[in-house]
Formats: structure tokens, sequence, C-alpha cells
């Protein structure tokens, strides 16, 4: 079946700290993979893509490797500032346009 | 609209009433889903609508869930004789043909059951 393993969080770094969430996927075929990111009161966004394998999505400084040797798609962030505080969910699409996705990510940025 | 709306945004209610929640697409979308979101959890599929097509309802957890689109617009999802365990966000998306892997998230609806 398909499913999506994230990181546990909450995760608390200082500002200008690297981030590393890792996603982990199980899928029949060859899924589009996706971050989607939940800022404090809104609706999900998404934030990067990537559709085939070695393909690296990135997007206000996150990026995100589609690896399909390691069925992974960590999302990686140089430098995080206090704005990025979210909740970051990594998400496959499956057959028949549907989704799956992790059961999320807290980070806390703080000054 | 330029986003996907839901309403209400908050909607506390007694064990055992029926809710209903509302969503509105972004214009034009084709696709329509509905999510759960519980504490700790991730999204959890609910019912996915595709323009004319029946829908697929692979996610619905019991029979007491229920949810129609009108016109291939907004889209009602029902929860009758509520319990507790109902509490939860419901989130609604919208996706366009043009656009198959983008889902389009509104804000959310937070469910309390009492």
């Amino acid at each position: 079946g398909n499913s999506v393993t994230q990181m546990e969080g909450p995760v608390t770094l200082s500002e200008e700290a690297f981030l590393t969430i890792n996603c982990t996927y199980t899928a029949t075929g060859y899924p589009s993979l996706f971050w989607y990111v939940q800022y404090p009161g809104e609706g999900l966004q998404l934030l990067l893509k990537a559709t085939k394998a070695d393909d690296k999505g990135s997007n206000k400084g996150f990026e995100a490797t589609y690896r399909k040797e390691t069925t992974s798609f960590h999302l990686e962030k140089g430098s995080v500032q206090v704005s990025d505080s979210a909740v970051y969910f990594c998400a496959l699409s499956g057959p028949g346009n549907q989704f799956y996705f992790g059961t999320g990510t807290s980070l806390t940025v703080i000054p | 609209g330029a986003g996907v709306s839901q309403s209400p945004s908050n909607k506390v209610t007694e064990k055992g009433k029926d809710v209903e929640l509302r969503c509105d697409p972004i214009s034009g979308h084709t696709a329509l889903y509905w999510y759960r979101q519980s504490l700790g959890q991730g999204l959890e599929f609910l019912i996915y609508f595709q323009g004319n097509s029946a829908p697929d309802k692979s996610g619905l957890p019991s029979d007491r869930f229920s949810a129609e689109r009108t016109g291939g617009s907004v889209s009602t999802l029902t929860i009758q004789r509520t319990q507790q365990e109902d509490s939860a966000v419901y989130l609604c998306a919208s996706r366009s043909d043009t656009n198959t892997d983008t889902q389009y998230f509104g804000p959310g609806t937070r469910l309390t059951v009492l």
C-alpha cells in the first residue's frame, strides 16, 4: 500500500540553524512527492514537490530530493528563520489521485 | 473566490447531534477532497469528488459520515449522531484538471464534540 512516515516532532531550532525533517515513503508505482506547510491559523499550502526520481523540489530556501533508492524525500533548509515556524507535512500522490500524508512535524524557530 | 473557503471555522456540538460542514472550492476546480486532521495524527482521507463521477468514499470511517457535492461546486460533509472521537479539524481541498498534482486547502473547520 501507500504510506508516508515522517520524523516526529516537535523540533525547536535557533534562528539560522540547519533544518532536516526526514520523510520516507512506501508506494506502488511512481508517485509524486510533496511537502506541505501549515502556518499557525492557516490552511495547508504546497511548499515544494518532485514528480520523478532524482528531481529536486525547492522553494523559499527549502529543498527536498526524490530518492527512489532510499524511498526518501527529506526536507532541508540551510538557515531557518522565525517565520518558518509551522507544521510541515510530507505527502505522496497515489493511484486514483489519492494523496497520502504524514503525521506532520511541528517546527519552532526561536530568535 | 481566490481560495478554498470553509464554514464554520469552529463548531461545538453535543454528542448525538448532527453537524454539517461546508466547503467552497476554487472556481473551476473539478476535484474536491475532504480530510480529517486529529491531534497527533496525519491527514486522514475521507472522500474524493471528481467532476460528475461517483465519489470515492473509501475513507469515510462509518456510515454516520456522508458528503455531497452539488452542481460540481460546493460540498457539504455531514456527520450524524456525532461522537466525541469525531472531534478534529476537517479540511477540504480542491484541485484543477490542468495541475493534477497540487491541492489547495481551505483553513479547516475545527469540530468539538462535547
